[in-house]
């Protein structure tokens, strides 16, 4: 199945604002939106956002996130250390009727 | 608190058959789908199955298509993939994961995965 698209990685200063992203089509992003998840090495993957910018509880205001077109955008303020991880964006393709996911990408806060 | 547990990887030949399994607790069970997501060594997230509450509706990666059963017990909390004919590329830790909703929005609990090694 085709996935969705994602840059491999971006770096980013303490304290600075990274901005994630990720690009489907009109099946799956498009449609619905997307959802993003954050994966620290050797852990499960955690859920951040989804439909968009629905935040699950218990996670920080500083992971927003939105939508225009057929890209969805992950946006983190105040970069810290523990942001260093590696971010998936996930979506489910009406077209397909499967779960499609982006490539991640690594964040690495300098 | 809602929980997922996996169980069931190991070491296969090629060929091979291997059955997972994922215990849910803190949960309504039936009224969620329920799906398996896998990664491979230093690789990303590729979703393999979901299945809907009922068990009723499944849906598959054209990868594991044919060789690959997910199905559900709901009277038991647990849900379960069948993997027959495996091969090397399918090597993985296995995760299972709740759905928010089928078909749509994100999966919002994780297990913690189950390692599957195929090889000779």
């Amino acid at each position: 199945q085709a996935g969705l698209t994602q840059p491999p990685s971006v770096s980013k200063g303490l304290r600075q604002t990274a901005t994630l992203t990720c690009t489907g089509n009109s099946n799956n992003v498009g449609y619905q939106g997307a959802a993003w998840l954050q994966q620290h090495q050797g852990r499960p993957p955690k859920l951040l956002s989804y439909r968009n910018n629905n935040r699950p509880s218990g996670i920080s205001e500083r992971f927003s996130a939105s939508r225009s077109g057929n890209t969805a955008s992950l946006t983190i303020t105040g970069l810290q250390p523990e942001d260093e991880a590696d971010y998936y964006c996930s979506a489910w393709d009406n077209s397909l009727s499967a779960r499609v996911f982006g490539g991640g990408t690594k964040l690495t806060v300098l | 608190e809602v929980q997922l547990l996996e169980a069931g990887g190991g070491l296969v030949q090629p060929g091979g058959s291997l059955r997972l399994s994922c215990a849910a607790s803190g949960l309504i069970f039936h009224n969620y789908a329920m799906s398996w997501v896998r990664q491979a060594p230093g690789k990303g997230l590729d979703w393999v199955s979901t299945i809907s509450g009922s068990g009723g509706s499944t849906y598959y990666a054209e990868s594991v298509k044919g060789r690959f059963t997910i199905s559900r017990d709901n009277s038991r909390n647990t849900l379960f993939l069948q993997m027959n004919s495996l091969r090397a590329e399918d090597t993985a830790v296995y995760y299972c994961a709740k759905d928010q909703v089928l078909g749509h929005y994100g999966l919002d609990v994780w297990g913690q995965g189950t390692t599957v090694t195929v090889s000779s």
